[in-house]
């Protein structure tokens, strides 16, 4: 089993800053594979990025994915209020299909 | 624009069974993959399983081998997941989640059910 890791676990930060979000692999994971998601309290996850780096629909262009092998990247070059949220990476490409324990984007 | 609509909350007594349903509105249903995932109260999301309904064959994590059966009824446009011996670690909320492109299992998940509450409790 592909076990991600995330940091930090808490990242607090004002609006108008920047995240930069880490999701590490114990082992190589093909960039075609990865993704990310945001949560909100009581609501599902969300799609954000998918193969490392393609943002999905209607996902603004201050998220971005990067990384390769065993370690990514999800950065938000400036939060927004509503980008106050709990981030998950995601591996599909190996069963079985395993999330990190997420990143929580707090306001400072 | 397809939805994904998921059955009640339950509550069910430990060494009990679980069957939670995910009904699709809109687009295609048959050759998209419908994963089920859970998530417990302060925790990461968890894969259970997956299925393509146009054909049949579950794919289980290992950890839930034996306990949970996923099956798809195409003509109602439906997905189930029934977990049974539910203890009380498996209180948790259910997704469901289908894959972003069809006729594949490697896919990430767009849509996703409002999620079903199951706690089990004496």
């Amino acid at each position: 089993e592909i076990v991600l890791t995330q940091s930090p676990g808490t990242l607090s930060l004002s609006p108008g800053e920047r995240a930069t979000l880490s999701c590490r692999a114990t082992q190589s994971v093909s960039s075609s594979d990865l993704g990310w998601y945001q949560q909100k309290p009581g609501q599902a996850p969300r799609l954000l990025i998918y193969e490392a780096v393609t943002r999905a629909t209607g996902v603004p262009d201050r998220f971005s994915g990067s990384g390769s092998g065993t370690d990514f990247t999800l950065t938000i070059s400036r939060l927004e209020p509503e980008d106050f949220a709990v981030y998950y990476c995601q591996q599909y490409g190996r069963s079985p299909l395993t999330f990190g324990g997420g990143t929580k984007v707090e306001i400072k | 624009q397809v939805q994904l609509v998921q059955s009640g909350a339950e509550v069910k007594p430990p060494g009990s069974s679980v069957k939670v349903s995910c009904k699709a509105s809109g687009g295609t249903f048959d050759s998209y993959a419908i994963n089920w995932v859970r998530q417990a109260p302060g925790h990461g999301p968890e894969w259970m399983g997956g299925i393509i309904p146009i054909f049949g064959t579950p794919n289980y994590a290992q950890k839930f081998q034996g306990r949970v059966t996923l099956s798809a009824d195409k003509s109602t446009r439906t997905a189930y997941m029934e977990l049974s011996g539910l203890r009380s670690e498996d209180t948790a909320m259910y997704y469901c989640a289908r894959n972003f492109l069809a006729l594949s299992l490697v896919q990430p998940f767009d849509i996703w059910g409002q999620g079903t509450l199951v706690t089990v409790t004496a």
